[in-house]
């Protein structure tokens, strides 16, 4: 059972905008802990995609935005591409020298 | 730049002991935390533990009875020990530097600290098969 909650799927049709929310149980997600983002397509290793909570690695597009409110953290996809169908996932230092993943969202492009 | 080669067992029988290397080229082991990760077939991904170039360990509670992550920083290298396993660690295992660390952020008089923890490099991972 993953301390950090997702949406199992979300999806939208190309050029759409969505959002993947990640919610923290025991203070995973709160005021002090930043979260990072991963992007996975099937078969491959995850790709860093948002640290910090809002920052981007060199060369990850733009398109990917990552912001917090509260103990929910968000990952928005902007101007989606059928590039980006994928899994994704949130991990958050969850406190006592222990990090944690969200359970993933499976995003498709309609 | 930072890369990460992993490698160990591959096929194991329930009881045997896991054993996976990882060895990092390209930088320094002292300014990161070093760790495991494994994602089970069809699920999602699970942190295992971590380890600093001091050979500080942390491990998920889970899993703390049966892993140990060793570090050789003369070899650039660092391990997974996962024993008496079962069919339910099956897994791929990834190998992947950490960043982490903390800040202070000041807002209308008030100072509050801020931590970040990501994984920026990965190894290719290695297919572990737990089967009699």
């Amino acid at each position: 059972q993953s301390a950090l909650t997702q949406p199992a799927s979300v999806s939208g049709s190309p050029g759409q905008s969505i959002t993947i929310s990640c919610t923290g149980a025991s203070g995973a997600v709160g005021t002090y802990n930043l979260v990072s983002w991963y992007q996975q397509h099937p078969g491959r290793v995850p790709k860093l995609i948002i640290y910090e909570g809002t920052k981007r690695p060199s060369g990850v597009s733009d398109r990917f935005s990552g912001s917090k409110s509260g103990d929910t953290a968000s990952l928005t996809i902007s101007g989606l591409q059928a590039e980006d169908e994928a899994d994704y996932y949130c991990c958050s230092y969850a406190g006592s020298d222990f990090a944690v993943f969200g359970g993933g969202t499976q995003v498709t492009v309609l | 730049q930072v890369q990460l080669q992993q490698w160990g067992s591959g096929s194991l029988k329930p009881s045997e002991t896991l054993s996976l290397t990882c060895e990092m080229s390209g930088g320094s082991f002292s300014d990161h935390l070093w760790s495991w990760i494994r994602q089970s077939p069809g699920m999602g991904l699970e942190w295992i533990g971590e380890i600093t170039h001091w050979g500080n360990t942390a491990y998920n509670p889970s899993l703390r009875n049966r892993v140990t992550i060793l570090i050789d920083t003369s070899k650039n290298q660092y391990s997974l020990s996962l024993k008496s396993v079962t069919a339910a660690d099956t897994a791929v295992y990834y190998c992947a530097r950490v960043s982490t660390g903390s800040f202070i952020v000041k807002s209308g008089g008030v100072t509050t600290p801020h931590y970040y923890y990501y994984m920026d490099v990965w190894g290719e991972g290695t297919t572990v098969t737990v089967s009699s």
